[in-house]
């Protein structure tokens, strides 16, 4: 059964420090997902990364993926106030049709 | 922009009624999902739905839950008997295609079973 775990669970930083969020998932997959939550709102999509290596940059984000660790990156470069929100990573079971999400990690940037 | 509307945004049930939540997908995508999320907790998977049959469910969408697709531009959930646990926010999504993209998520509905 496919399980995503992700770390750290909260992460409070300062603003200008970077740091990164890790996603490990349990079984073969070629596709992951971040996806972005603030309190109370939907999910708004980062990035997709379908292959090993895949590597795609937003803005003061930076995701990655090594399918053979089965493990990516969510990078965060000179974090800013506005970066506060959860992150979820998620990873599609072998056939696609089903998509299983990280605990999500709860990010607080201070001013 | 297109977008997944799902609608009531919030609905309040008391224990034992039927409710059905109600979404329309993108107008061009062919893959359906539904999802939930306990308040503070993650989102978890419920159903997913391609060419007017189920692709696949969870151990969470038992007999109580069913998913249609009626008229060909809304895609609704029903719960059968809502319990308590039942209460959370309810995702719609949809995508264009099953690989390499993806999903769009509507803005919730939120169930509160009283």
């Amino acid at each position: 059964e496919l399980k995503v775990e992700q770390n750290p669970l909260f992460l409070s930083m300062q603003e200008g420090k970077n740091y990164t969020i890790y996603c490990n998932y349990s079984t073969t997959s070629d596709r992951l997902y971040w996806y972005r939550q603030d309190p109370g709102k939907s999910l708004e999509s980062l990035f997709v990364l379908l292959s090993n290596g895949a590597v795609k940059q937003e803005g003061r984000l930076m995701a990655s993926l090594d399918t053979k660790a089965r493990l990516s990156t969510l990078h965060i470069t000179a974090a800013v106030h506005d970066l506060s929100a959860t992150y979820f990573c998620a990873v599609d079971s072998t056939g696609g049709f089903k998509t299983i999400f990280g605990a999500g990690t709860r990010l607080f940037v201070k001013a | 922009e297109p977008e997944v509307t799902q609608t009531p945004s919030h609905q309040v049930t008391q224990m034992g009624q039927e409710v059905i939540l109600r979404c329309v997908p993108i107008s061009n995508h062919l893959y359906f999902y539904w999802y939930r999320q306990i308040l503070g907790q993650k989102v978890e998977f419920l159903v997913s739905f391609y060419n007017n049959e189920i692709s696949e469910k969870s151990e969470i969408f038992d007999d109580q839950f069913s998913v249609e697709r009626p008229d060909g531009s809304n895609f609704t959930l029903k719960i059968r008997s809502t319990k308590l646990e039942d209460s959370a926010m309810y995702f719609c999504a949809s995508s264009v295609e099953q690989l390499n993209t993806e999903a769009f998520f509507g803005q919730g509905t939120r169930l509160t079973v009283v």
